[in-house]
């Protein structure tokens, strides 16, 4: 089993839609969780970053962590064409410098 | 956010020159800096970690006299691809967290696109 799993996509939606992205992990050490856009031929960018486990609401964007069911999302609202990129669920440990990253997952919104 | 400044953004060589590519932490000091590769629709391999004023760290199957890893100061790693081939070109993006935090962030660069005729 990998340590982070992620649906690669891709995932197409209207313009519109609420876009629900999703990624499980198996070490329940990591405490540390983030959501990164990458554009195509560009490095990722830092979307949302959480600590342990709840919600945290950006703008259009709310991140969630599970931790007893080891399971974040990540929503994106009012879903623009802007928005088509892969992301990137990534977590650490709390001690250490350990980031894994899941393998990305492929978004199209289409206008 | 902080901001991570990569150079060159795309390069091209012929097969068995040796490209340098920079990483720098514009407006914070980064203790560990890390350099992924990734290839097309695919998720970032980590290569090394890089921490400020010792020797890098390596994953396993990465060739450590290839990818030449130099982190001399607070604010600048470099990853050096010593006689590339073309099997080497790839997307190399590097990374770098802020000096004596322990938020998890980890801010990337724009990445470096290299290509080897």
């Amino acid at each position: 089993q990998k340590e982070v799993e992620q649906d690669p996509g891709p995932l197409s939606v209207p313009e519109g839609a609420i876009v629900s992205l999703n990624c499980t992990y198996s070490n329940s050490a990591f405490q540390y969780f983030m959501w990164y856009r990458q554009y195509s031929r560009k490095g990722p960018e830092l979307l949302m970053y959480t600590y342990s486990s709840g919600n945290k609401e950006d703008g259009r964007f709310t991140a969630q962590v599970d931790k007893s069911s080891k399971y974040i999302s990540l929503f994106i609202r009012d879903s623009q064409p802007s928005d088509s990129a892969t992301y990137l669920c990534a977590m650490r440990h709390n001690y250490g410098q350990n980031f894994v990253f899941g393998p990305g997952t492929r978004l199209s919104v289409l206008p | 956010g902080a901001v991570v400044s990569q150079h060159p953004s795309r390069v091209i060589c012929k097969s068995g020159t040796s490209v340098k590519i920079e990483c720098r932490s514009l407006d914070f000091q980064a203790t560990t800096m890390f350099w992924y590769r990734q290839f097309p629709k695919q998720s970032l391999m980590l290569m090394a970690t890089s921490n400020e004023g010792s020797k890098a760290t390596y994953e396993q199957g990465v060739e450590k006299d290839k990818f030449l890893i130099n982190h001399a100061s607070l604010t600048l790693s470099t990853l050096t691809v010593t006689s590339a081939h073309p099997e080497d070109s790839s997307f190399y993006i590097c990374s770098a967290t802020l000096a004596g935090g322990n938020t998890g962030e980890l801010f990337f660069g724009e990445g470096s696109r290299l290509t080897v005729l």
